[in-house]
């Protein structure tokens, strides 16, 4: 079943400049997980939070989680045309996860 | 309309026996993915395949792990001679066609099969 939920659900850009995504979600999470997903390709996973997390940094990406209002950001600095993809938020817990129907993101060179 | 549809949910295995997952995908989606993950860990690619064909296996373990998609029946996602390491769920997702940027198409996830060797 797919109950997280990104927005937005497209999101074009120019490269340079930065993308935010968002992610909201309904259960208790024991992590929320970013991925990646190139045109007919399987996903890649970027960046874990744990629910007992704020905010995570790796390389160019900045996840924030709060928990308190069931959402998470995905922020990529200095975008390049090699990040156009889809995003997907992955809420998990201990034995379910839920998936977002993605954000895709295309960045203009 | 069901969605992907695992089997079994759970499934534990003795080291060196067998194990087969099964996905059937969402009625009218020709196209299925498999995913694994290990405790702890996010999802990992292993296998993409359309009917009859495997299309991109670049995340499959080189040795024991098979993969197939036949023209009438679900996917089988074999591990032969299964180790303590192959403990995981594995996930199957399927779409009607391409999926990804553009093609706006959804990836449909599976709920997992949870496969503990002992």
């Amino acid at each position: 079943s797919q109950q997280g939920e990104e927005d937005p659900q497209a999101l074009s850009i120019q490269e340079g400049e930065n993308a935010t995504m968002n992610c909201s979600y309904k259960t208790s999470i024991n992590n929320l997980q970013w991925y990646r997903q190139n045109s007919g390709r399987g996903l890649v996973h970027l960046i874990l939070i744990r629910s007992n997390e704020r905010e995570k940094h790796s390389g160019r990406l900045r996840v924030t989680l709060d928990t308190s209002k069931k959402s998470s950001s995905l922020l990529i600095t200095a975008s390049r045309a090699a990040d156009t993809a889809s995003y997907f938020c992955v809420a998990g817990s201990a034995r379910q996860l839920t998936f977002g129907s993605g954000t895709q993101l295309t960045v203009l060179p | 309309n069901a969605g992907v549809m695992q089997n079994p949910r759970h499934l534990v295995r003795r080291r060196g026996q067998e194990a087969r997952l099964r996905c059937s995908p969402m009625k009218g989606h020709s196209h299925v993915y498999w995913y694994r993950q290990l405790p702890e860990e996010g999802l990992k690619f292993m296998v993409y395949l359309q009917k009859e064909n495997i299309i991109d296996e670049s995340g499959m373990p080189k040795e024991r792990f098979s993969a197939e998609f036949p023209k009438e029946g679900p996917s089988i996602l074999r591990i032969q001679q299964v180790v303590r390491g192959d403990s995981a769920a594995y996930f199957c997702a399927s779409s009607p066609d391409r999926a990804g940027l553009g093609s706006g198409n959804t990836i449909y996830f599976g709920e997992g099969s949870w496969l503990t060797v002992v």
